[in-house]
C-alpha cells in the first residue's frame, strides 16, 4: 500500500478484555515495529521483527502483551487482560531494511475504561 | 541505555522567523538520526534522515545536522509559517546489534501568525 495501515484507529475496550491492533506496513518492508505513546511523551519501544520473526522484543512490558507477523507483511498486537495503565497510543512503523528511514502509522488509540 | 533529550520543551515563535531545535543523545554508537513531525492525534510523518555517515541533511526548509562525536543534531527551519506548528521528534538508530529508534519527548512548535 500507499502507507502504513492501522486499524482500528481507536478501541474502547472493558479492564480485563482481550484486544488485537492491526498493522499493515508499506509493501516490500520487512523491518515492522511497534511503539506505544503516552500523552507528552515520546513514542516507546515494544517489538521489532524482521521478517517473521521478532528480532528484538525487549520492549514488552509483560507477559500480557505479544505479536505476531507470521507471513512477513501484517502484524498483530495481542494484548490479553488488558489494564487501566494500558491505555495509551499504538504505533507501528515499517522501514525497508533494519536501520532505514522508518514510516509511521496514525496509531490505534487504545483506552481501556 | 541510549538516552535522547530534546530542548526546548515547547517553543513559540512569530511567523517569518527562522528557529533551531535541538536534540542530544548519550550513545554516539548510532546507525542514522530521523527526525519526525506530529500533529496533534496524529501519527509521525517522516523529515529528514541523517545517516551515521553524513553531516547534514537538507529538505526544502529544513536542515538537519549531526555531529555523531558529541551526540549531538539540530534541526533548522527556515521562515517559519504557521502551518509548521507541530510537536517534533528526534530519533536515534541504535549501533551494533539494536536496531531500534530512540525518541526524544518532543519540542512542542507554535508560530504565531
Amino acid at each position: 500500500g500507499a502507507g502504513v495501515s492501522q486499524t482500528p484507529s481507536n478501541k474502547v475496550t472493558e479492564k480485563g478484555k482481550y484486544v488485537e491492533l492491526r498493522c499493515d506496513p508499506i509493501s516490500g518492508h520487512t523491518a515492522l515495529y511497534w511503539y506505544r505513546q503516552s500523552l507528552g511523551q515520546g513514542p516507546e519501544f515494544l517489538i521489532y521483527f524482521q521478517g517473521t520473526g521478532a528480532a528484538d522484543d525487549s520492549g514488552l512490558p509483560n507477559d500480557r502483551f505479544f505479536a505476531v507477523r507470521p507471513e512477513g507483511s501484517v502484524s498483530t498486537l495481542k494484548i490479553q487482560r488488558t489494564e487501566r495503565g494500558d491505555s495509551a497510543v499504538y504505533l507501528c512503523a515499517s522501514s525497508s531494511d533494519r536501520g532505514t528511514e522508518a514510516f509511521f502509522g496514525q496509531g490505534t488509540r487504545l483506552t481501556v475504561v | 541505555k541510549q538516552e535522547v533529550t530534546q530542548i526546548p520543551a515547547a517553543l513559540s515563535v512569530p511567523e517569518g522567523e527562522n528557529l533551531v531545535l535541538n536534540c542530544s543523545f548519550t550513545d554516539s554508537a548510532i546507525y542514522n538520526l530521523q527526525w519526525f513531525r506530529q500533529d496533534p492525534g496524529k501519527g509521525l510523518t517522516s523529515l529528514l534522515l541523517i545517516q551515521s555517515s553524513q553531516r547534514e541533511q537538507t529538505s526544502g526548509r529544513l536542515n538537519a545536522s549531526l555531529d555523531k562525536s558529541s551526540g549531538r543534531s539540530t534541526l533548522y527551519i527556515a521562515a517559519s509559517q504557521p502551518g509548521d506548528s507541530a510537536t517534533y521528534l528526534c530519533a536515534v538508530w541504535g549501533g551494533g546489534s539494536n536496531y531500534k529508534l530512540t525518541f526524544g519527548k518532543g519540542t512542542l512548535l507554535t508560530v504565531n501568525p
